[in-house]
């Protein structure tokens, strides 16, 4: 039983075109998360959901849209695509603040 | 405010021993610990919540020095499955269900 899952799990693409990543959840957590992980490991939150609402917003570039469509689904699209963009993209979920529950990640490669 | 994780990068060998270390210049109301293994996604492995709370999983346990505001990350008799990258975090004080990330501390166990 899958807890967190993410796809597509690779993903390869050029400059400036516009990708999406899905994310789905079956624990009943009401917060899901997406995560931007560098190549230096560092791990930064970038928006959260809580039951379909947006409650954190960091400082990310307006190319990047999240919808949840309901409180198991949470998505993340991206327009424009740049080379800093590379990255591996975690989706979370929680239901206690701090204990998160991370889906496998999908590696972005921008060209 | 990010906690500050040390060492950066330790190298043991199979049965040895490892502190890490995580601290912060604001107070700390909870510490959360995760270990992520190359090429895989983050873990949840402890939460602590209480000043000098100690909790323990496997041969693996953490401790909370509320007052120094910092917590350790004690990994006895190390097993090469304990390699990999382990971070600590701790809730922004403005919103608690923002998890902050150290940057990380890299663990290589060697045969």
């Amino acid at each position: 039983d899958t807890a967190v899952s993410q796809t597509p799990k690779y993903l390869v693409t050029q400059m400036g075109n516009d990708k999406s990543i899905k994310c789905e959840q079956n624990l009943g957590h009401d917060t899901m998360y997406w995560y931007k992980q560098d190549s230096k490991k560092f791990l930064k939150i970038m928006f959260s959901y809580n039951n379909k609402e947006l409650i954190i917003n960091e400082t990310v570039p307006n190319r990047f849209s999240p919808k949840s469509p309901d409180k198991a689904h949470l998505n993340l699209h991206i327009n424009s695509l740049e080379l800093g963009d590379s990255a591996v993209y975690f989706c979370a979920s929680s239901v206690i603040p701090g204990t998160q529950y991370f889906g496998p990640g999908t590696r972005l490669l921008v060209l | 405010q990010q906690p500050v994780q040390s060492p950066q990068a330790v190298i043991l060998r199979e049965g040895e021993d490892a502190v890490i270390n995580c601290s912060s210049s604001k107070a700390l109301y909870s510490v959360h610990w995760y270990r992520q293994k190359h090429g895989e996604a983050p873990v949840f492995l402890m939460i602590l919540l209480k000043g000098g709370e100690q909790k323990g999983h496997e041969k693996i346990s953490a401790s909370f020095n509320e007052k120094k505001q910092q917590s350790s990350l004690y990994l006895t008799a190390s097993q090469l499955s304990y390699s990999g990258t382990y971070f600590c975090g701790t809730l922004d004080m403005n919103r608690d269900d923002k998890i902050i990330f150290g940057k990380g501390t890299r663990l290589h166990i060697l045969p």
